[in-house]
């Protein structure tokens, strides 16, 4: 079974500051880690995916995270906060064989101030 | 190139009717599902089609949900008699399938902009 945790259901930060989402995942098989971002009123878009090599992944729109098999963690960055980055973020798991199907986090709401 | 897409983008009915929301995957996506988003329950799995067969329709609530796919292309759910608790928005995504050594697999998901269903 697989199941995801992100911690703060609201994280607030101001333009230009760091961003830090955080997701913890639990999974009985090797796992694809995956961030997706919703604006209102929109379908979720592919932010960034972990699936195997390399544990820090860079996504579009200048975020990465890094995936830590010791915490089972897969937190999603940002350096510098932009007014664009609003919105909500889910993070997901899957196995990696056969279907992939997707089991989502609560979602994180990402609020810029100016 | 053209995304998933999903119509209606609203639709709203009386307690009791049946609806159908239609999917339109990307071309060559063998691969689609279904997945619901509601307040209570957040992101939830419904069902996925590989071609026209659904290997796994575990998350449909109640057997007023089904869903079909014709032609390894178009995808419709029907709800039947529809209740308040189904009101949440419908999204569906779609993916490459392919076979590796040993096994099979699924690729990225992208996700259409859903339909929002209000049952009054």
């Amino acid at each position: 079974a697989q199941s995801v945790t992100q911690l703060g259901s609201h994280v607030s930060v101001s333009e230009g500051a760091l961003v830090l989402l955080r997701c913890n995942y639990s999974s009985s098989v090797p796992p694809y880690l995956f961030w997706y971002v919703q604006y209102p009123n929109q379908g979720l878009q592919l932010l960034l995916k972990y699936t195997t090599g390399a544990t820090l992944v860079k996504g579009i729109n200048g975020f990465e995270a890094e995936f830590k098999k010791s915490e089972t963690s897969f937190h999603l960055t940002k350096p510098s906060a932009h007014m664009s980055d609003a919105a909500e973020y889910f993070c997901a798991v899957s196995g990696h064989t056969g279907f992939q199907k997707l089991v989502f986090g609560t979602g994180t709401r990402l609020l810029v101030s100016p | 190139g053209a995304g998933v897409s999903q119509s209606p983008s609203n639709k709203v009915t009386e307690k009791g009717k049946d609806v159908e929301l239609r999917c339109d995957p990307i071309s060559g996506h063998t691969a689609l599902y279904w997945y619901r988003q509601s307040l209570g329950q957040g992101l939830e799995f419904l069902i996925y089609f590989q071609g026209n067969s659904a290997p796994d329709k575990s998350g449909l609530p109640s057997d007023r949900f089904s869903a079909e796919r014709t032609g390894g292309s178009v995808s419709t759910l029907t709800i039947q008699r529809t209740q308040q608790e189904d009101s949440a928005v419908y999204l569906c995504a779609s993916s490459l399938y392919f076979r590796l050594a040993g096994g099979q697999n699924t690729d990225t998901q992208y996700f259409g902009p859903g339909t929002r269903l209000t049952v009054l």
